[in-house]
């Protein structure tokens, strides 16, 4: 059973496009965090959000955090194609705050 | 700052073989956490360490072993290898234990034959 589940699970657009991914779970987490894998690569962080109803912005990339702290999105302005890459949530459960729990992922394709 | 660091990259093995990883961690880091990446089941919680103690155990049978060192440096040992275990092992560091934002190593890439 995951913990965490993603939305979608493949993603392929052109590059310009607009597009969100969502990270969703029926427990709680003390924190998320929001990585981006290459391939061939270790994931490579993003964001950490920490606070019920928080909101980051990496340049064209926005990260919300849920106000119950059960879900998250991140949504992407303008894709371009180095954006390319396997997008994952991650968060520590409350009471388990060494384990960090990954999503099933979202891998997204941008293309000229 | 160096990164974290994984040996080996790449590594083939056959069935019932074992097979040990190593990870340097960040300079400055205590703990080390270890993930199984597998494209069916995703990444994976294996253990972590901090302070050579063992912290938190995921669900992994017996055969998935580890160890810190007293300079962080982590290992992990897989005992009679199965075709499943083929995966991409991912090792992380962070300052300490407890919620901290961790970093991720390129991995060890095993293939089990």
């Amino acid at each position: 059973t995951q913990l965490l589940e993603q939305s979608p699970q493949f993603l392929s657009i052109q590059e310009g496009e607009n597009l969100t991914v969502y990270c969703n779970s029926s427990s709680v987490f003390s924190s998320l965090q929001w990585y981006r894998q290459e391939p061939g690569e270790g994931p490579v962080l993003l964001v950490t959000v920490v606070t019920g109803g928080e909101v980051k912005k990496l340049k064209r990339l926005t990260f919300q955090f849920g106000d119950a702290r059960k879900d998250s999105s991140l949504h992407i302005t303008a894709a371009q194609p180095g954006d390319t890459g396997l997008y994952l949530c991650a968060g520590y459960k409350t009471g388990t705050a060494s384990k960090l729990t990954f999503g099933t992922g979202t891998r997204l394709q941008v293309t000229l | 700052k160096a990164g974290v660091t994984q040996t080996p990259r790449y590594l083939i093995k056959t069935r019932g073989q074992q097979v040990t990883l190593s990870c340097s961690p960040i300079s400055g880091h205590r703990s080390v956490s270890w993930y199984q990446q597998t494209p069916g089941q995703g990444l994976q919680f294996l253990f972590e360490y901090f302070s050579e103690t063992q912290r938190n155990k995921g669900n992994f049978p017996g055969r998935f072993s580890g160890r810190q060192f007293s300079n962080s440096r982590s290992e992990m040992n897989v005992s009679t290898l199965e075709l499943g275990d083929s995966a991409l092992y991912l090792c992380a560091s962070s300052l300490k234990s407890s919620g901290n934002t961790i970093y991720f190593g390129e991995g060890s890439w095993l293939t089990v034959v």
